[in-house]
């Protein structure tokens, strides 16, 4: 078992690139997160899916969008990279039970210029 | 609006020794509560948890109290070992399924264990 695994580890884009970050889970789990980092605000909640064919907005989905493409995968897009996108990108799953454990991907340090 | 807060920004202790980390929660809503450990360049990991019906979970070297009233919560590592050195994050739920498993999370306490 592979777990949550996120590509690519690195990215830097231009402002105004668009970019996709992928995840995939091999745990059969059906909600799964899109999170990011920054320094000293913990990680903040983009996009989750409940289930498979469902997204919904987190604490910070602007400039974002996702596509839970199947059971086992969840992307994030940027269409248009700013400067305060600058962050690392968690994608985490869940089981059914206990509901509130959530197993996380290495994360995605993404840099915008 | 911080729903859950770490104050400290950072802990530094002897191995050997206890290590205390805090956290405070505004939301009345929250019924379950989460710490996870992050070693750099990796993501967080689950660590252990307590449901708002208990003030008290333990597991090995980890303890998490609850106090309900006062909105804190604590986890305490007993003893310190240099092997727990990363960075501790206090995460929130909400109850019932239309929670989704959403968790909020508090800004984290890097905890360096010294030899």
């Amino acid at each position: 078992n592979a777990g949550v695994t996120q590509t690519p580890k690195f990215q830097v884009l231009k402002t105004g690139q668009s970019m996709t970050l992928q995840c995939a889970q091999d745990m059969n789990h059906n909600s799964m997160y899109w999170y990011r980092q920054d320094p000293g605000m913990g990680l903040r909640l983009i996009y989750y899916s409940a289930s498979e064919g469902t997204t919904d907005k987190g604490e910070v989905p602007n400039g974002y969008n996702v596509s839970r493409l199947n059971k086992r995968e969840f992307s994030l897009r940027l269409e248009s990279a700013a400067p305060s996108q600058t962050s690392v990108y968690f994608c985490a799953s869940r089981p059914a039970t206990p509901l509130e454990t959530q197993y996380f991907g290495p994360g995605t340090r993404l840099l915008v210029l | 609006d911080q729903q859950v807060k770490q104050n400290s920004p950072s802990l530094s202790v002897q191995e050997g020794r206890i290590s205390i980390l805090n956290c405070d929660y505004t939301n009345s809503m929250f019924d379950y509560f989460l710490w996870y450990k992050k070693y750099p360049a990796e993501g967080p990991t689950f660590l252990i948890s307590i449901s708002s019906i208990k003030d008290k979970n333990e597991d090995g070297r980890f303890t998490v109290f609850l106090n309900k009233s006062a909105k804190h919560l604590s986890l305490h590592i007993v003893p310190s070992q240099p092997g727990d050195s990363a960075v501790y994050f206090c995460a929130a739920s909400g109850s019932g399924g239309t929670s989704y498993g959403k968790l909020t999370f508090g800004q984290g306490t890097i905890l360096t264990v010294h030899p």
